[in-house]
């Protein structure tokens, strides 16, 4: 079956910028999802297809995707940021997640 | 506004049977486009895709529960609902229904746009 890998956690400081990888084989030829959960919250979409954001997120979050590895980018990080964050592919009909990345901000 | 929300126990006996119900608002589980899905996170833990049904009535599991589960809808109360039978305490998770997306014109672009408030189910006698 599909495997996504993530880093278990990712530091960043305040108004710096923090990448979170995603990594699965040929990653790039599908398309990446990816989602934000704060403690006790419901997951919320940040990023689908790759680099599109939904409406409502803000412009410092983006994303791409080539080769093996997707990436979330955030751009002035700020504390509100800090949450978990999971990746997410469709693959064969199905659908995969990553294991998570929590975010800290610090 | 689209809405989904979980119903059902909270706490379910070892062997028996997990019932749960998402109800929608704001669209309708009749329409085409969108796959109706369940997801759950066990505590402390990541996002497990445990399955999703179509508009027309296919079904697709995840192979490690797929012998044990059972996703349906009923159209005419805009609900669909999760069985997931033979539980254990490893079945002790948040589940959350959620809406599945395609954007149209590709063929595996998909993700999940609304989700529900998630609820916790215990399993222990």
């Amino acid at each position: 079956s599909y495997e996504l890998t993530q880093p278990p956690s990712v530091s960043v400081s305040p108004g710096q910028t923090a990448s979170i990888s995603c990594s699965g084989e040929k990653l790039g030829h599908k398309y990446a999802s990816w989602y934000q959960q704060k403690p006790g919250q419901s997951p919320v979409l940040v990023i689908y297809q790759d680099d599109k954001r939904p409406s409502g997120i803000p412009e410092r979050f983006s994303g791409s995707n080539s080769g093996n590895t997707a990436t979330l980018t955030i751009s002035g990080t700020q504390a509100m940021d800090e949450a978990d964050y999971y990746c997410q592919a469709w693959d064969s009909s199905t659908v995969v997640f990553g294991g998570g990345t929590k975010l800290t901000v610090l | 506004q689209v809405q989904l929300q979980e119903s059902g126990p909270g706490l379910v006996k070892p062997s028996q049977t997990l019932s749960l119900t998402c109800t929608v608002s704001g669209a309708s589980v009749s329409s085409g486009g969108y796959y109706w899905s369940w997801i759950r996170q066990h505590p402390g833990k990541g996002l497990e895709w445990i399955g999703y049904m179509y508009y027309s009535g296919s079904t697709n599991y995840s192979p490690s529960l797929q012998s044990r589960l059972s996703i349906s809808v009923d159209t005419s109360k805009n609900q669909f609902s999760l069985k997931l039978s033979s539980v254990t305490a490893a079945d002790t998770a948040v589940y959350y229904c959620a809406r599945l997306s395609r954007v149209a014109g590709t063929e595996t672009s998909y993700y999940f746009d609304y989700w529900g408030q998630g609820t916790l189910v215990t399993v222990s006698s």
